[in-house]
């Protein structure tokens, strides 16, 4: 069965204070990766897409990484304004044109 | 660019009553829609596939019959609750493509909170 799977739920951190998410996957077959980030009361927010193991990509403080079994969102010196719920989604293989998406990690930074 | 405007943002009806949400491109032209639906503090579920000119495609267990899709140009999709009932309370969300791929990402409105009292 198809599974995508984040980690920690929630997260908080100091303004400044570097650290990754992490999505994890099992799935048949994987065409792209997506990350979000979604604020309260909003919809998500498209932020990267990743096709293949070993691909990054960078927007100011943020970072994606994949492999064959997980990506990662590193954020370097988050600033309180980074807080938000980050969603990653997938897109499978025999799966149409849908987005299969994790349950998001909660993001807080203290000032 | 890839706008999508979602209509109203929030509503409140009573138990029993129809709620109309509706769901436009305002950049692009979209031949399909998706509507999500998403609880509290839990991810986005796929409701249905919103194709322009034909039916849509309902996901295992959402009821045709109670969320009414109608997709009826190129840049309207539109979702109908129909005998709302407080379980149907939700946060409903529509999204689309602004180009032909699966691997093209999905841009969201910003979403209808709904409320059945």
């Amino acid at each position: 069965e198809d599974q995508v799977t984040q980690s920690p739920e929630a997260l908080r951190l100091q303004e400044g204070e570097s650290s990754s998410l992490n999505c994890s996957y099992t799935v048949s077959g994987l065409r792209g990766l997506f990350w979000y980030r979604q604020d309260p009361g909003k919809g998500p927010e498209f932020l990267f897409t990743l096709y293949s193991a070993g691909e990054e990509k960078e927007k100011e403080r943020l970072k994606a990484t994949l492999t064959k079994k997980e990506s990662f969102l590193h954020i370097t010196a988050p600033k309180p304004e980074d807080s938000a719920t980050y969603l990653c989604a997938l897109s499978i293989t025999g799966a149409n044109s849908k987005l299969t998406f994790g349950k998001g990690i909660t993001l807080s930074v203290r000032p | 660019g890839a706008v999508v405007s979602q209509h109203p943002s929030r509503v409140i009806c009573k138990s029993g009553t129809s709620v109309k949400i509706e769901c436009r491109s305002l950049d692009f032209q979209a031949t399909t829609m998706f509507w999500y639906r998403q609880f509290p503090k839990q991810s986005l579920m796929l409701m249905a596939t919103s194709n322009e000119g034909s039916k849509a495609t309902y996901e295992q267990g959402v009821e045709k019959d109670k969320f009414l899709i109608n997709h009826a140009s190129l840049t309207l999709s539109t979702l109908t609750v129909t005998s709302a009932h407080p379980e149907d309370s939700s946060f409903y969300i529509c999204s689309a493509r602004d180009r032909p791929g699966y691997n093209s990402p999905l841009h969201f409105g910003n979403g209808t909170r709904l409320t059945v009292t």
